[in-house]
């Protein structure tokens, strides 16, 4: 089965620039989500979507970050404007189903946002 | 807090020895712990998870509920078993959450 699929692989963007990614997950899978991995750390969740509805946006920056998943399958997360600190790998996963526990995640590529 | 602690940044070993990836974890609850692992060029992967109790590609991870710990092991490393390595704690709404991970690098 194919995977997670995200473009681009990798931006380079100005300070105070937008900047878009997206994401196809796994052929079924309800939950969706978005992180981000600065250097030197582990992946952090920004998002998570069930279907089309957030379950989790708690650690999303909403004055600059945005995200949707309008038909409950691609989903686009948004920088508006881009700070240096956004700097970051930002990885899509997708899982079967929300309520089961122990349900596996799996990773996109990611994209490397470079914000100069 | 939720929050999981891998205290190495880069384990080295020589071909054959032994190894053990550090993880702690703090959660309020029972929790579910997994280990990722990321190849060089490759996306983040699953490697195990603790309810299962399996061994993948030689390596088993026990939960230690006095010690809050979920460490990796293997008994022999091998030279393609350099990788990062992420420890993840389930939490709410299943959402991951991870440690800053630990790059094995095994010598030949």
């Amino acid at each position: 089965e194919a995977g997670v699929a995200q473009s681009p692989r990798y931006k380079i963007i100005e300070k105070r620039q937008s900047v878009a990614f997206w994401c196809n997950p796994i052929s079924g899978h309800a939950t969706l989500y978005w992180y981000q991995q600065i250097l030197g750390q582990g992946p952090k969740l920004l998002i998570q979507f069930q279907n089309n509805g957030v379950v989790d946006d708690s650690q999303l920056p909403k004055d600059r970050f945005s995200a949707e998943r309008l038909k409950g399958v691609d989903s686009t997360l948004k920088i508006q404007p881009a700070k240096l600190e956004d700097s970051a790998v930002y990885l899509c996963a997708s899982s079967l189903d929300l309520g089961r526990a122990q349900e596996t995640q799996y990773f996109g590529p990611g994209t490397r946002l470079l914000v100069l | 807090a939720q929050r999981v602690t891998q205290p190495e940044k880069l384990l080295s070993v020589f071909k054959g020895a032994p190894v053990e990836l550090k993880c702690n974890y703090s959660y309020s609850g029972s929790p579910e712990l997994f280990w990722y692992v990321q190849y060089s060029r490759q996306r983040l992967q699953l490697l195990l998870r603790h309810i299962s109790r399996e061994s993948i590609k030689g390596f088993t991870a026990d939960l230690n509920k006095g010690e809050t710990s979920f460490h990796l092991k293997k008994p022999f490393a091998q030279e393609e078993d350099s990788a990062m390595y992420y420890c993840a704690l389930r939490g709410a709404t299943n959402k991951l959450i991870f440690g800053t991970g630990t790059l094995l690098a095994v010598q030949p």
